[in-house]
């Protein structure tokens, strides 16, 4: 069990674009989901905190206008990229809680912007 | 302002050694502390959770330590093999709250 899914496993996309990814807890409902980005040899950066209903909370220094989170049901969180650009390139994660303290991840999407 | 470090150098081990990996953290009130596993171009898989009231907590051939006093957190891997090769994340909990903070992790390659 606890098993998160996340689509697309990776994309590439021209620069201007707007690219969307979905995160899924497919045998558990989450209340809250986290989306990260991590770049090459570098730790995970929370980037935001949704929860099911309500408003992202974002973290200090990301753009709540570039990285669109939409929570819309338990089990599902997805996360736009706006007008991604060559920057916007990395590794995205999210992961979802459960109970009190349990997290479980996705396995990440590649995102590469030309 | 809060910190988290991780030998950011690889450590290279021979098979059937023990691995030791440190975590410490500076301006944290950690609820508990967590070990996460992450192979390349994977998300993290958790493996181990402790809590500041516990000193150590074990796991097949895996065994954490949280010293709460020295701020530091000891990962040890007894009988490695090469499939534990793969970067481990320490990660905090923030007290009060579900905020996770990440490490940058550990590379450890175990050598047949």
């Amino acid at each position: 069990g606890a098993v998160v899914s996340q689509h697309p496993s990776w994309v590439i996309c021209k620069s201007g674009t707007s690219v969307k990814i979905e995160c899924r807890s497919l045998d558990f409902q989450a209340t809250t989901m986290f989306w990260y980005r991590q770049f090459p040899k570098q730790s995970l950066m929370l980037m935001a905190t949704s929860n099911e209903g309500s408003k992202a909370t974002y973290e200090q220094g990301v753009e709540k206008d570039k990285f669109l989170i939409n929570h819309a049901s338990l089990t599902l969180s997805t996360l736009t990229v706006t007008s991604a650009h060559p920057e916007d390139s990395s590794f995205y994660i999210c992961s979802a809680g459960r109970g009190k303290n349990e997290q479980f991840f996705g396995p990440g999407t590649r995102l590469t912007v030309l | 302002s809060q910190k988290i470090e991780q030998n950011s150098e690889a450590l290279n081990i021979q098979e059937g050694k023990t691995a030791t990996l440190t975590c410490n953290y500076t301006n944290y009130s950690p609820a508990y502390l967590q070990w996460y596993r992450q192979d390349p171009g994977r998300g993290p898989v958790f493996l181990l959770l402790i809590r500041e009231n516990e000193k150590e907590k074990r796991k097949e051939r895996l065994k954490v330590t949280f010293d709460t006093t020295l701020k530091q957190s000891l990962f040890h891997i007894t009988a490695s093999q090469p499939a534990d090769s793969a970067t481990y994340l320490c990660a905090l909990e923030i007290t009060g709250g579900f905020k996770t903070i990440f490490g940058a992790g550990t590379r450890l390659f175990v050598k047949a």
